[in-house]
């Protein structure tokens, strides 16, 4: 079945600096890549996604872009800010979106 | 919030008793889920619906059972917990074509 790493498992910025986290999928038939942004105590909501036709998508200072052939895909977050503190989870689905495996998570910490 | 609820929002209980943890939507959607969250494993789905009697089982079900009997509820149970079933659990619904999942607010169990 599928299989999605993350890294890093934790990341510490400046605020203003740019964080960029990595997952990696092992089933080729993944069509489909969201990221969901939970913050503490909060249900996980989707922040951005993308579709394995797409090769990057950009939503004003976030963007993922994806890699078919590696079979990776990436979240950038710019400028970041202290309300960009949270858990980032990446995920893949092979039937756009009907069923995900969740990577482990990224806990990111904007320092001021 | 999606109109999806949860409950109970937290609960103690002890080993080898049956505990259910009810999901409910306001949306009319097929499509719901149940995943527990662990640190270091992200969301790992239990089992799934896709419509009224319509389940299967997601890549952690050993242990739990559910049952959906009308489209708004979604019942998780766990027939005899175990230490090992502490967790958050949350109940997800999917718009049907999005792949977007709206998160219920999570239940905290905890099994002594």
């Amino acid at each position: 079945g599928e299989n999605v790493e993350q890294h890093p498992s934790t990341l510490s910025v400046q605020e203003g600096d740019s964080a960029v986290i990595k997952c990696t999928y092992s089933d080729s038939a993944s069509n489909y890549f969201p990221w969901y942004k939970q913050e503490l105590g909060k249900r996980p909501q989707l922040i951005i996604d993308i579709r394995s036709n797409v090769g990057e998508k950009k939503d004003q200072r976030i963007a993922v872009t994806l890699n078919k052939t590696a079979k990776h895909f990436s979240l950038h977050i710019t400028e970041t800010q202290p309300e960009d503190s949270a858990v980032y989870f990446c995920a893949a689905s092979i039937d756009y979106g009907q069923n995900f495996v969740f990577g482990p998570g990224t806990r990111l910490s904007v320092l001021p | 919030d999606a109109g999806i609820t949860q409950s109970p929002r937290h609960k103690v209980t002890e080993t080898g008793t049956p505990v259910t943890l009810r999901c409910h939507q306001t949306e009319n959607h097929r499509y719901m889920y149940w995943y527990r969250q662990d640190p270091g494993h992200g969301l790992r789905l239990i089992h799934y619906s896709y419509g009224v009697k319509d389940t299967d089982k997601g890549e952690v079900s050993d242990g739990y059972s559910v049952s959906r009997s009308k489209t708004e509820d979604f019942l998780l149970t766990l027939e005899s917990a175990t230490s090992s079933q502490t967790s958050v659990y949350f109940c997800a619904i999917s718009p049907a074509g999005t792949g977007e999942l709206f998160f219920g607010e999570g239940s905290r169990l905890t099994v002594l």
